[in-house]
């Protein structure tokens, strides 16, 4: 059984800019969270996708924006990117049961400049 | 608001010794518990949860202690290791369909050899 992978791992953007984050969940898992962490901060949602489908956000602007594929991989889109946007960013996925546990990716590091 | 308070940002124990990481939260709706770990350069790993309608629950050297009427919640590890060092995460869920977690900011811990 493989991990939670992402990629790239550290990525440096300018502001204004668009990102794209990857992930591959673990096989089986047909849900996928996205999670924006802050320096000194906890993980802050930003939203989930369940079978393709949006199921849940955060507090996050539209410019913040996701994919989930049928392979078990999924994307995170940011555009226009801003300063505050600088954060590590994880995907965690689950097996569709909302109270299933959920394994975490090692995460990517975004910096913009 | 933050929803998940770890207000101690740091511990530090001695090897052999217990070590208590305390949470609070201030939103009744939440109803499942967890404690994750994260190593730097890797995504939180689960370690422990507690349901609202338990006080306790116990997996090895971890306890996890749920004082609702206080919402109050702490982590026991006993005995402390020094490969227990690392950021605690307290998270909280609330009923729903899908598997958004609440994150605290966390708690580095320190075991001294």
């Amino acid at each position: 059984e493989t991990g939670v992978t992402q990629s790239p791992t550290h990525l440096i953007k300018t502001r204004g800019q668009q990102v794209t984050l990857r992930c591959s969940s673990q096989s089986g898992h047909n849900t996928v969270s996205w999670y924006q962490q802050a320096l000194g901060q906890g993980p802050q949602f930003i939203f989930q996708y369940y079978r393709e489908e949006e199921n849940g956000r955060g507090n996050f602007p539209p410019r913040f924006s996701g994919l989930q594929f049928p392979n078990y991989s999924s994307e995170l889109n940011v555009n226009a990117l801003e300063l505050d946007d600088s954060a590590l960013y994880l995907c965690a996925s689950n097996e569709g049961a909302p109270y299933n546990e959920q394994f975490f990716g090692p995460g990517t590091r975004l910096t913009v400049l | 608001d933050q929803q998940v308070k770890q207000n101690s940002p740091s511990l530090s124990v001695q090897e052999g010794r217990i070590s208590i990481l305390n949470c609070d939260y201030t939103n009744s709706m939440f109803d499942y518990f967890l404690w994750y770990k994260k190593y730097p350069a890797e995504g939180p790993t689960f370690l422990i949860s507690i349901s609202s309608i338990k006080d306790k629950n116990e997996d090895g050297r971890f306890t996890v202690f749920l004082n609702k009427s206080a919402k109050h919640l702490s982590l026991h590890i006993v005995p402390s290791q020094p490969g227990d060092s690392a950021v605690y995460f307290c998270a909280a869920k609330k009923g729903g369909a899908n598997s958004k977690l609440t994150f605290g900011k966390g708690i580095t811990l320190s075991v001294r050899p």
